[in-house]
């Protein structure tokens, strides 16, 4: 399929590396926070959330953490594969409203 | 599996014509999204439906039309007055506002 990461931010990394991803966001009013994975012609997977009661949130190899006084958050993949590889997608929500902001994404090349 | 059907894959649209963009969701969600997808670029919100025969207009909403008479279809026509409709388009559907989107994997529309 097409690739929807042209032009997009890039981060390459070695198979087995920790990888780290980061999105800012500008609304302070945001409240809940998520992580979407895109493989090429596919839709976003959801990955991970984080409402902003907490800091960090841990899943199966990734983490996110939240900075809500610079407005930061991070995705964290540990021992990065290459079926990782993919357009990595923060979104932000805020007073309980249903339509998220996205932000534009960075690409993740993952080299064996 | 419950998810989020998308169909066709793959669409072309001559000039001057309308075409419908089909998204089905068995997830029993009440809200439904449309989103326009272009290379390097986030998430640009079309439509979405909060509930059955409701809907709003997102930022880019000039060009296209939806219906939102079933619970679980929520169709995206494309109109002739949609001057650039070349784009990949992604449908998603949530519980409610403070739960992750979930998205099908997208129907690529191009101009012949």
């Amino acid at each position: 399929g097409e690739s929807v990461g042209l032009h997009l931010p890039t981060l390459s990394v070695q198979e087995g590396d920790n990888s780290i991803i980061n999105c800012a966001y500008s609304n302070s009013a945001s409240d809940y926070f998520i992580w979407y994975k895109q493989e090429s012609g596919k839709g976003p997977q959801f990955i991970i959330d984080i409402r902003s009661n907490m800091d960090k949130r841990q899943g199966q190899r990734v983490t996110v953490l939240l900075n809500k006084t610079v407005k930061h958050l991070s995705l964290q993949i540990a021992a990065t594969q290459p079926g990782d590889s993919a357009v990595y997608f923060c979104a932000e929500r805020s007073g309980g409203s249903y339509i998220p902001t996205f932000g534009r994404g960075t690409s993740l090349i993952v080299h064996p | 599996d419950g998810g989020i059907t998308q169909s066709p894959k793959y669409l072309f649209r001559k000039e001057g014509q309308n075409v419908t963009l089909s998204c089905e969701q068995n997830l029993n969600h009440d809200a439904m999204y449309w989103y326009r997808q272009d290379p390097g670029q986030g998430l640009r919100l079309i439509y979405y439906s909060q509930i059955v025969n409701d809907f709003q207009k997102g930022d880019i909403a000039e060009g296209y039309s939806v219906s939102r008479e079933k619970k679980e279809s929520f169709p995206l026509t494309v109109t002739s007055a949609q001057k650039n409709p070349t784009a990949f388009y992604l449908c998603a559907s949530s519980i409610m506002s403070n739960q992750p989107q979930h998205f099908g994997d997208g129907t690529r529309l191009s101009i012949l």
